[in-house]
């Protein structure tokens, strides 16, 4: 199963955009990279997800390199309440069994 | 559409009492999951579920047991409660494809003294 890295914790000021980064080198070429975020106590939440093309949506935007074996999450204009552990998360080939590292806390300061 | 939830929310059990967590999703998943989150740590898998019927083991099964007798509901049993047990307790549905996002519930907060 491919492994991801991410920075055990970054911080953003309010307005500006947060980018946060993670490695997975050894990934495979069906699997996609999952995002999600833990806004404290709360259950996960689906952020993005994309396979080889970046993509975007109402959220964050995200960029994978060329050769995948990293990506970069883009929140453009974080809130306070984008403060929270974010996950990124590289799907098991064909068991579709995700696992959740520690993740990388974000807090966003006025 | 309520999604999936939890229950109990919140529970405290003594050493050796056992209980049941129960999972419930509305959106016809073929997919369940149960994952524990301990202070500081990521989630870790305890069991899930392919279908109806069926369960398997995950990165931390031991102490637990489930059961997935009908396609929306998955249980999560504990039969002699430890306090190591003691944990936030997510459950997660996703549909069957290779395309597809997680869904997870609100947690089950269990002390087990």
């Amino acid at each position: 199963d491919a492994k991801t890295t991410q920075p055990p914790s970054m911080d953003c000021a309010e307005g500006r955009a947060a980018n946060l980064p993670c490695n997975h080198s050894t990934i495979s070429g069906n699997e996609y990279v999952y995002w999600y975020r833990q806004i404290h106590s709360q259950g996960p939440q689906y952020i993005i997800h994309g396979l080889k093309n970046n993509e975007t949506n109402e959220m964050a935007s995200l960029i994978i390199t060329e050769d995948r074996k990293s990506s970069t999450l883009i929140l453009p204009h974080a809130t306070l309440r984008d403060t929270a552990v974010y996950y990124c998360i590289v799907t098991p080939g064909g068991s579709y069994i995700p696992t959740f590292g520690r993740g990388t806390s974000l807090i966003v300061h006025p | 559409n309520a999604g999936v939830t939890q229950t109990p929310k919140f529970r405290v059990l003594k050493t050796g009492q056992s209980m049941t967590l129960l999972c419930a999703q509305d959106m016809n998943h073929e997919y369940m999951y149960w994952y524990r989150q301990d202070p500081g740590m990521g989630l870790r898998l305890i069991h899930y579920s392919v279908g109806e019927g069926t369960t398997a083991k995950g990165e931390v099964p031991d102490g637990y047991n489930v059961s997935r007798l009908k396609k929306q509901n998955f249980l999560l049993g504990l039969e002699s409660a430890a306090p190591s047990q003691t944990s936030v307790y997510f459950c997660a549905s996703s549909p069957w494809t290779g395309d597809y996002e997680q869904f997870f519930g609100p947690g089950t907060r269990l002390t087990v003294l």
